[in-house]
């Protein structure tokens, strides 16, 4: 059974950084693209972003870029996403994705996520 | 960036009844288009993707049409377990966007 299970969420402060990663399971890791997207409480989804099977390619959304880095470690089976500089706006549930198989951007399946609050 | 519209936001339905659900994109994007569904309180599901294929395991009552930039999700006998949120999603280009969703209620 494929399983992704986040954590590493929490409260952290304007200005702050936090790493949150993603422990993959059921599937072998390392032939997927992985995403991350996020929700904001009683939001829409927004997708943050993703990284090649072998972490040669990384896309992110223009609101992260710069702030927020997406690494994997395929030897370990982990994505992760080290947020720096973060805002009040940033403040979400975070999903871990797997990519459809054969197809890079569609999201198949998600785990259930990581909360981040942005608050002093 | 590709800007996906949805409507309605809210469709009010009985169990039974057909549901059919618009996105709308903001340039062509031929059929780079999914279908999620999000319950209260847990993550989204793939439904559909390139615009008309059902992902493995989603009943055939859901379908999903259209090209370029109208695209539709139907259901075509709500059950209990069908209201939800429905969203879309493009990866015709950087970045990845979703829709805004509907949300569909038991009237």
């Amino acid at each position: 059974e494929v399983q992704l299970v986040e954590s590493g969420g929490g409260l952290v402060q304007p200005g702050g950084s936090l790493r949150v990663s993603c422990a993959a399971s059921g599937f072998t890791f390392s032939s997927y693209w992985m995403s991350w997207v996020r929700q904001a409480p009683g939001k829409g989804l927004e997708w943050v972003a993703n990284i090649k099977e072998d972490g040669s390619a990384k896309h992110y959304v223009d609101s992260v870029k710069g702030r927020f880095t997406i690494s994997r470690d395929n030897g370990k089976n982990s994505l992760h996403l080290q947020m720096n500089s973060l805002r009040a706006e940033d403040t979400a549930l975070y999903y871990c994705a797997r990519s459809l198989s054969g197809y890079a951007n569609w999201f198949d399946p998600w785990g259930q996520g990581t909360l981040v609050t942005v608050s002093s | 960036e590709i800007v996906l519209t949805q409507s309605p936001a809210t469709l009010s339905l009985s169990p039974g009844e057909r549901a059919a659900l618009s996105c709308r994109a903001s340039q062509t994007i031929s059929t780079y288009l999914a279908w999620y569904q999000q319950k209260r309180g847990q993550a989204p599901r793939l439904l559909i993707y390139d615009a008309s294929t059902r992902a493995t395991g989603i009943p055939a009552r859901f379908s999903g049409g259209g090209s370029g930039t109208d695209f539709t999700l139907t259901i075509s006998s709500l059950e209990p377990e069908d209201f939800a949120v429905y969203y879309c999603q493009q990866r015709y280009n950087w970045p990845l966007t979703f829709g805004g969703g509907t949300k569909v209620e038991i009237k």
